[in-house]
């Protein structure tokens, strides 16, 4: 498995601001994504985020609002822009491994986002 | 399109076998996979089926039938602690994973 961090682990935001979310694994990954999970909901992926190239952005999710760096292979950053309290929200790192037949992902613990 | 269907909420008793239940409608199918996520925590990877059949880890195992598009994961000997939500999710043709809304497994004493 993987380790992975998050920081910050929770922020509280005035609207029109933005957080910048970092995502830092404890070994070189295949995949790196991001999800945003509001309450009760289930998961949404906003983008895949590709190490030296633009993230892979989902349907509804757009690069400036979400814009994503991904440095390296173990490291990534996710930025909510110009927030409202919409993006109130607990957002997700996740990667893959690679392995053959280790398709599964791994979560980080999360960051909880309260916009007001 | 894509869908992933589990019911929503669950009730079972302290020490009883609970079954929830997934079906799905993908386009591709490169595995499904079962997750548990406590309230306020992040998704924990639980089990993969790729192949039909039944997979077992302890006291849980998960079953996949590919030609009717369902999966249950199964969990014996309920305890307190098993009280979460359940994540369906499959890996599609692109594998990108479509995940279920959830399935909230409510334990009694």
């Amino acid at each position: 498995s993987a380790v992975i961090s998050q920081k910050p682990s929770r922020d509280i935001c005035q609207r029109g601001t933005s957080l910048t979310i970092q995502c830092q694994v404890d070994s070189q990954v295949t995949m790196m994504f991001w999800y945003r999970q509001q309450p009760g909901q289930s998961l949404t992926l906003i983008a895949t985020a590709n190490q030296g190239s633009e993230a892979t952005y989902e349907s509804g999710f757009v690069i400036d609002k979400f814009p994503i760096s991904r440095p390296n292979l173990t490291f990534s950053t996710l930025t909510v822009s110009n927030m409202s309290p919409e993006d109130s929200s607990i957002y997700l790192c996740s990667v893959t491994l690679g392995r053959v037949g280790g398709n599964e992902q791994f979560f980080g613990p999360g960051t909880r986002l309260t916009v007001l | 399109g894509q869908n992933i269907d589990q019911p929503t909420e669950m009730t079972a008793t302290e020490g009883a076998i609970v079954q929830i239940n997934c079906t799905y409608q993908t386009s591709g199918f490169n595995g499904l996979f079962w997750y548990q996520q406590h309230a306020g925590e992040a998704p924990t990877f639980l089990s993969y089926n790729v192949l039909d059949g039944l997979e077992e880890k302890g006291r849980f195992s998960s079953f996949l039938s590919r030609s009717k598009g369902y999966s249950y994961l199964l969990l014996k000997e309920l305890q307190m602690k098993d009280s979460a939500s359940y994540l369906c999710a499959v890996m599609d043709s692109n594998y990108q994973l479509i995940w279920g809304a959830g399935t909230k497994l409510i334990i009694k004493p």
